[in-house]
């Protein structure tokens, strides 16, 4: 069965300091995406940033980027330089080739303190 | 290009009654998933339609059903509210083509504000 762990349920990041998110998957499949959301207090999920099982290089997008390692099945989220609008609940997040449907996470609850 | 649509936003109701959700996927969207978000469950993944056709399905009791209309909008119904059904309900829109080939924004599920469902 596909899982996705995160084990840090919550962190404190002082601002403009950097902060690594983590996250390792479990599946049996080849072919898969990892996806990361952050979830503000408004309840949307706003999507991050993605990585698909065979791209070579880590995504990156903006201010975040995907720690993609594959052998160890782990998939960490880095955010330079936090800011206080960083304060959220994040979501990695795993999807199969072979269907639609997304797992979560639990999440990790990132405060940035000021 | 307008984000996923959700309504209602809030909604009150009473054990035992029925509701109605309602989603509006992006322009060009065919793909509407639905999840319920829970403090003790987290996300769960209840159905897919793609094409007004149920492509995915979680483990969810028949109570929960869906459909999804010609225009890619899709209703979500939850019959015989329980206590238990009180959650943020999400749904996400997609291209909703198979496979993992393309950029983020080909593949990546965008997700509405979401329905708070409280049941009494």
């Amino acid at each position: 069965a596909q899982k996705i762990t995160q084990t840090q349920p919550g962190m404190f990041v002082q601002e403009k300091e950097a902060v690594t998110l983590d996250c390792t998957y479990d599946t049996s499949d080849q072919s898969y995406g990892l996806f990361w959301y952050k979830q503000p207090s408004s309840g949307e999920m706003i999507f991050l940033i993605y990585q698909g099982s065979y791209d070579e290089q880590n995504a990156t997008e903006g201010r975040y980027s995907l720690n993609f390692q594959k052998a160890r099945k782990s998939a960490n989220l880095v955010i330079s330089a936090s800011q206080l609008g960083d304060s959220a609940m994040y979501f990695c997040a795993m999807t199969l080739n072979r269907d639609d449907k997304i797992i979560f996470g639990k999440g990790t609850r990132l405060h940035i303190l000021p | 290009k307008a984000g996923v649509t959700q309504t209602p936003r809030y909604l009150i109701k009473t054990r035992g009654q029925q509701v109605t959700l309602s989603c509006s996927p992006i322009s060009g969207h065919r793909s509407v998933s639905w999840y319920q978000q829970t403090p003790g469950q987290g996300l769960q993944f209840l159905f897919e339609y793609f094409s007004e056709t149920q492509r995915n399905k979680g483990n969810f009791p028949g109570r929960f059903s869906g459909r999804q209309f010609s225009n890619s909008r899709s209703e979500m119904n939850v019959s015989t509210l329980e206590l238990g059904d009180s959650a943020l309900y999400l749904c996400a829109s997609s291209l909703g083509g198979r496979g993992l080939a393309g950029s983020p924004a080909d593949i990546g599920q965008y997700f509405g504000p979401g329905t708070r469902l409280t049941v009494t």
